[in-house]
């Protein structure tokens, strides 16, 4: 069965430019949830999705945005990239929204140059 | 939230059991404890999970006190593939967080031959 997969696996920006990042949940997972990491510290969550809906969300701008599609894909929207939105960006899924176990993703790199 | 404390670091041998205690004194009822094992450039990977008393699995136990505001990994007999960051959680699976998760800056395990 393949796990949480996401694309691209590397991404290279410049300060101003927008980004897509997509996440395919585990074959039946309704829950996705992104996380940004950067270097050195623990992964720091963004958004929550679960059906469709936001159902939860991090301390990030406003720059920061996502939606879920009906087949449970997500994407992570970034507008006007800064310097310091260079990271390790993670999705996790779950199959309920109250399940305690999330499957992580091997995350997309994004530098912002 | 709850706020977690784990030591920044640990070096072990191999065979050796490896323990790592989390604090996590403002613990709420519902939350849940939860132990995730992070290797470079990769998603973070479920170890276990825990309310209360002792939990035990294929590749750890967690061990949580009844006042719960601690826990402890136990890792037996590491081997070098363990060497990894190890994150303690706590929160989970009630209504109002919708399974997001806040992660600290980890605990880096270093396994020497």
């Amino acid at each position: 069965d393949a796990g949480v997969t996401q694309s691209p696996t590397h991404l290279i920006k410049t300060r101003g430019q927008h980004v897509t990042l997509r996440c395919s949940p585990i074959s039946g997972h309704k829950s996705v949830s992104w996380y940004q990491q950067v270097l050195g510290q623990g992964p720091q969550f963004i958004f929550q999705y679960y059906e469709k809906e936001e159902r939860g969300r991090g301390n990030f701008p406003d720059r920061f945005s996502a939606r879920q599609f009906p087949n449970y894909s997500s994407e992570l929207n970034v507008n006007a990239l800064l310097l310091g939105d260079s990271a390790l960006y993670l999705c996790a899924s779950s199959f309920e929204r109250l399940n305690t176990e999330a499957f992580f993703g091997q995350g997309t790199r994004l530098t912002v140059v | 939230l709850a706020k977690t404390t784990q030591p920044i670091s640990m070096d072990s041998y191999e065979g050796q059991e490896v323990n790592i205690t989390c604090s996590h004194n403002n613990i709420a009822t519902n939350d849940y404890i939860t132990w995730y094992q992070q290797f470079p450039s990769q998603g973070p990977r479920f170890i276990i999970q825990g309310y209360k008393t002792k939990v035990t699995n294929e590749v750890a136990s967690l061990f949580i006190p009844a006042d719960r505001k601690s826990s402890t990994l136990s890792l037996p007999r590491v081997s070098l593939s363990d060497t990894a960051v190890y994150y303690c959680l706590v929160g989970g699976p009630h209504l109002y967080n919708f399974n997001k998760f806040y992660f600290g800056s980890g605990t880096k395990l270093n396994v020497k031959p």
